[in-house]
Order: structure tokens, then sequence, then C-alpha cells
């Protein structure tokens, strides 16, 4: 398995503008979870799903942010708009199992909003 | 109070050190605990879970002490290619949530 997969590796965006960051789980993981990592803050769970349902989502900062998992392999994270604030990296990463069980972590997206 | 804290170091020791990271989390339900290997500008990886009776792989040792709700990951012999950020991951109670700490950064010099 080719690992999770996250697109684009980078993004440089003006501030107003929509981002769509994606990320392809490995097969048959039921779990995946959206974290921003920043300097300041570290990681952060945004979100995270269990068989493609929204389970909790309270580490979304605002309205701004969206996530959807329409189907076992695929998930979008989008911003709408984008602030200089959201830059940061954005990690997906997928587990087999609850609890327990270690996460596996895409290559990373690197937001910059300009 | 942060519910994974960890000192951000960073920790410089020459090769061949001993060096000890501790971690403390908040909530005393906590089921499941890791350690994560951070390098630069890339994904964290997982280096090794965390029992209740501690365990070792190789070089490294991860000890959970419950009482006083901290885990401590040791290094032995430290190689230049142990130079990274370790992160202090907890599985939040009653939840699938992993939350991580904010890492310790270790510099291995020759």
């Amino acid at each position: 398995d080719a690992g999770v997969i996250q697109s684009p590796r980078h993004e440089v965006t003006e501030m107003g503008q929509e981002v769509t960051l994606r990320c392809k789980p490995i097969s048959g993981h039921d779990y995946l979870f959206w974290y921003r990592q920043t300097m300041m803050r570290g990681l952060e769970l945004l979100i995270y799903f269990n068989n493609n349902v929204p389970i909790d989502d309270s580490g979304m900062p605002e309205d701004r942010f969206s996530a959807k998992m329409p189907n076992a392999s695929f998930s979008t994270l989008k911003i709408q708009p984008s602030e200089p604030r959201d830059s940061a990296v954005y990690f997906c990463a997928s587990s087999l199992e609850r609890r327990g069980t270690e996460a596996f972590f895409g290559q990373g997206t690197r937001l910059t909003v300009v | 109070r942060k519910e994974v804290e960890q000192d951000p170091g960073p920790f410089n020791v020459p090769e061949g050190a001993t060096v000890a990271f501790n971690c403390t989390y908040s909530n005393s339900a906590s089921q499941s605990f890791f350690w994560y290997r951070q390098d630069c500008r890339k994904e964290p990886k997982l280096l090794m879970s965390v029992y209740s009776s501690g365990n070792e792989d190789g070089r490294f040792t991860a000890q959970l002490n419950r009482a006083s709700q901290y885990i401590s990951l040791l290094i032995r012999d430290s190689k230049l290619s142990d130079s990274a950020t370790y992160l202090c991951v907890v599985n939040k109670a009653g939840t699938d949530k992993l939350i991580f700490g904010t890492g310790t950064r270790l510099q291995v010099f020759p």
C-alpha cells in the first residue's frame, strides 16, 4: 500500500481564496483524522471520521473550515475564505482500529496564505 | 492546563549519551499512550507504544506512571540519526482522539 496520500504537497494562495486539501487514506482503515501543525500550537486535531461519518469536529477553528468524506477512499478539507493565519501544515492520518492503534500520517500539505 | 505537556527542549547531547524525556497528561482516565518521532519537514511516525508495565525496543525504553500521570522515553547510546522531535501522544479518554504534545526536540552532535 502506498500509505496515506495527500495533495497538493504545497499550496500558496491569496487571502480570501478557497483552498481544498485532499486525502486518500490507507485502504481498509476505518478512521480518518485531519490535523493542523504550527510552530506555536503543535499538532491540533481538527476533525475525525469513522466509517465516513464525522464524529467530532470540535477542533475546527471556525465556520470557514469544512470537511467531507464522501466515500472510504477520499476526504477533503476546505477553507473558504482563507486567511493568513490559516498558514500551517495540514496532515491527514488514518487508522485501522479505535484506540490503542497507531495513526499513519500522510506527508502533509504546506499551506501559505498571503 | 494543556492535555499533554512536554518540555520543548532542545536537548543537545553527544553521540553515545543517554537522554530521557518526560511528558505529563491531564486526564487520569486516558488509556493509550504513544511516542511518535517527527523529522524536520516530515510527517510524524510511530516510534513505540507505551504499555503499563513499561516496554523496550532496542535502545529505546518507554515507561508509564499512571499515579503521577506521566510517560517517559529513554534513549540509550544516542546516534546522530536520533536527532528529531519526539511527540508524546495520549488517547483522549472515552474517545478515539489522539492528542499530541508539542514535542521535544533532540539534537545529537558528534
